[in-house]
């Protein structure tokens, strides 16, 4: 089994709607959450951090769920310039170790 | 705003050939990451330092990678021979040390795309 598990996807999802995807983790020592936005053939972005009380930016709300281990993203009103993969990372704080999730592709249709 | 900075942006090689990547972390940033990434995959990490020490190298194919970071600020990544498996994206990444008050977030270069023809 993998660290960090993600739905691979596609979401297809039309302009406007929420979608909302989770990702997975193994290892409960994990410390730190991130999601990162990543666009075809380009580098990993950070989308934002996640918070143990959840936090929130814009559209975009992240949440941490340590008793079942899981993150997620949910996006608001979903605009086509959302479409993208969106990668889970997990960060040991012990060794500054990054593990990673597969992402999942999300495409936002007119 | 700050970058990573990654060189070359894209590499043609020949298999057997020799390659070097290199990249100049975030100044301050003690955590450097060397990722490969193929289409459709997550990154995988191939090395990461810590200063000039190596923290992590088990998933460095180390018969034929190395990479340096010899006074703990830029890095280098070689391969020789090239293969024509390696052809992928390779992304460096920096972070703050863990145990600062700050984000230890990573921040990612562009990153080198290579071709192995």
């Amino acid at each position: 089994r993998k660290e960090v598990e993600q739905d691979p996807g596609p979401f297809n999802v039309p302009e406007g709607a929420t979608v909302a995807f989770n990702c997975t983790y193994s290892n409960s020592a994990s410390q730190s959450f991130f999601w990162y936005r990543q666009d075809c053939r380009k580098e990993p972005k950070l989308l934002m951090s996640v918070y143990s009380s959840g936090n929130e930016d814009g559209r975009f709300t992240a949440q941490l769920n340590r008793a079942s281990q899981y993150i997620s993203l949910l996006i608001r009103d979903s605009k086509l310039s959302d479409s993208a993969t969106y990668l889970c990372v997990v960060k040991k704080d012990s060794n500054y170790q990054l593990i990673w999730g597969a992402g999942t592709k999300l495409i936002i249709k007119p | 705003e700050a970058e990573v900075a990654q060189s070359p942006r894209y590499k043609i090689t020949e298999k057997s050939q020799a390659v070097a990547f290199w990249c100049d972390p975030i100044s301050g940033h003690a955590t450097l990451y060397w990722y490969r990434q193929i289409l459709g995959q997550g990154p995988e990490l191939l090395v990461q330092f810590q200063d000039e020490s190596v923290v992590d190298d088990s998933q460095l194919p180390k018969d034929r990678f190395s990479a340096e970071r010899l006074k703990g600020v830029d890095s280098t990544l070689k391969i020789q021979p090239a293969e024509l498996g390696d052809s992928a994206m390779y992304l460096c990444a920096s972070s703050l040390a863990a145990g600062s008050t700050m984000n230890t977030e990573a921040f990612f270069g562009q990153g080198t795309r290579l071709t192995v023809v």
